[in-house]
């Protein structure tokens, strides 16, 4: 069974603080990684995708990947309020997409 | 451009009833995948359809059926509804391996 890891949370952060985000994957065969935001009642929203090691920057965001540790991070830099959802790290599994859990982000004014 | 688009939003059924939802994709993308996502999950892989045939299915039963049509836009079918099958059901396009989420179809059985 292929899996993605997330720590449920919540993350609390202050308003201002780097947010860190964190997801572990099984399949050493993937090759896309993205991560989604979903707010409370919508749907998911893409906000990063990274296709090899080491950093992608993208305003706020950092995304990181390490196939070797099959780890992949997000970071948001100057954490807003509105930041507060929960973040999907998604797989590429072939045709599909694997999802964690997700992680839930709380940013405290 | 228009995003992916889900109909219905909202839909409340009984058990053992039949449900159909319709999603557009993204003008250009032919490629629908649907996923079902309960309250505190992620979303878990249902179908995806790319040129109206089917490329892939998840570890849902027989009563879960999809098509795509010649325009692209997809149906998913859930006969014989369970208690069990309320979530919100999304649809995504993509084009290349990004997929793009519509708002989702928000099914209750009762």
């Amino acid at each position: 069974q292929k899996e993605v890891e997330q720590n449920s949370g919540p993350l609390s952060v202050p308003e201002g603080a780097i947010a860190s985000l964190n997801c572990t994957y099984s399949d050493r065969g993937s090759q896309s990684f993205f991560w989604y935001r979903q707010y409370s009642g919508k749907s998911p929203e893409l906000i990063m995708s990274i296709y090899s090691n080491g950093d992608k920057e993208d305003g706020r965001f950092t995304a990181q990947l390490n196939k070797a540790s099959q780890y992949v991070s997000l970071l948001i830099r100057d954490s807003q309020p509105s930041d507060s959802a929960t973040y999907l790290c998604a797989v590429d599994s072939s045709y599909k997409l694997i999802f964690g859990s997700g992680t839930r982000l709380l940013v405290r004014p | 451009d228009a995003g992916v688009t889900q109909s219905p939003t909202h839909l409340i059924k009984t058990r053992g009833q039949q449900v159909t939802l319709r999603c557009s994709p993204i003008s250009g993308h032919k490629s629908v995948s649907w996923y079902q996502q309960v309250l505190g999950q992620g979303p878990q892989f249902i179908f995806q359809y790319y040129e109206k045939e089917e490329r892939g299915r998840g570890n849902f039963p027989d009563r879960f059926s999809a098509r795509q049509f010649p325009n692209y836009s997809s149906e998913l079918n859930v006969n014989a509804l369970l208690l069990g099958d309320s979530a919100l059901y999304l649809c995504a396009s993509s084009l290349t391996t990004s997929a793009f989420f519509g708002q989702g179809t928000r099914l209750t059985v009762v």
